[in-house]
């Protein structure tokens, strides 16, 4: 079936402008996280989402960043007045929800959106 | 706070030689760990997870890797290296919601 679909693949700004990317999700899947690679760096977790919950924005740098995310639908990462340290590659992941005692259901990632602030 | 360490951000190996990515985990009960690699400019894939069933856990591509609770480790093996092997790996643990990931280890498989 159809994995995480992220759009777009790459987008290159300039300093100071707004951007907006898009995850769509595996449909059923209820939890959807992102994350941000910087180059040659590990995962750091931005913010989780889970159905209709209070999202866990724990991870989110600045209050530049945003995310939305309607139901179990599609979700769009916000960045306001990019700078250059915002240069990544983001990423989306969704999995099921995990029930309590229940097996541990794993992430699926999107290949990404690489980010390039000039 | 659960956390998972990976000890090399590099590793090379010749094709055709075992493969050692090791890891190592933090956690105050018992953890699901999970691997996964990645290839360049693409997302995640899971290689195999741990969920306190059989603690040596078999994935795709020829990967295993053991769960050792006495060493807190989380060893990722592969008997024999092969080229499309060449990319990044991440051990990873989850808690009660969140996933948790390690800086990831390169591996680079020489001809």
């Amino acid at each position: 079936g159809a994995g995480v679909s992220q759009s777009p693949s790459n987008k290159v700004t300039e300093k100071g402008k707004d951007v907006e990317l898009r995850c769509d999700p595996i449909s059923g899947h209820t939890a959807l996280y992102w994350y941000r690679q910087r180059l040659g760096q590990g995962l750091e977790f931005l913010i989780y989402f889970q159905g209709n919950s209070a999202p866990d924005k724990s991870g989110l740098p600045s209050d530049r960043f945003s995310a939305e995310r309607t139901g179990e639908s599609v979700s769009t990462l916000t960045i306001q007045r990019t700078q250059q340290e915002d240069s990544a590659v983001y990423l989306c992941a969704s999995s099921h929800s995990r029930r309590a005692g229940g097996l541990i259901s794993p992430l699926h990632f999107g290949n990404g959106t690489r980010l390039t602030v000039t | 706070a659960q956390s998972v360490t990976q000890l090399d951000s590099h590793v090379s190996v010749s094709e055709g030689t075992p493969v050692l990515l090791r890891c190592n985990y933090s956690s105050s009960y018992s953890p699901s760990l999970f691997w996964y690699v990645q290839h360049p400019n693409k997302g995640l894939q899971l290689l195999l997870k741990y969920t306190s069933a059989a603690t040596l856990v078999k994935g795709i591509n020829g990967f295993e890797a053991e769960f050792k609770k006495s060493e807190t480790s989380f060893h990722l093996t592969k008997p024999s290296a092969h080229m499309s092997d060449a990319a990044e790996y991440f051990c990873g643990t989850s808690g009660t919601y969140k996933y948790i990931f390690g800086t990831g280890t390169r591996l680079k498989v020489l001809a």
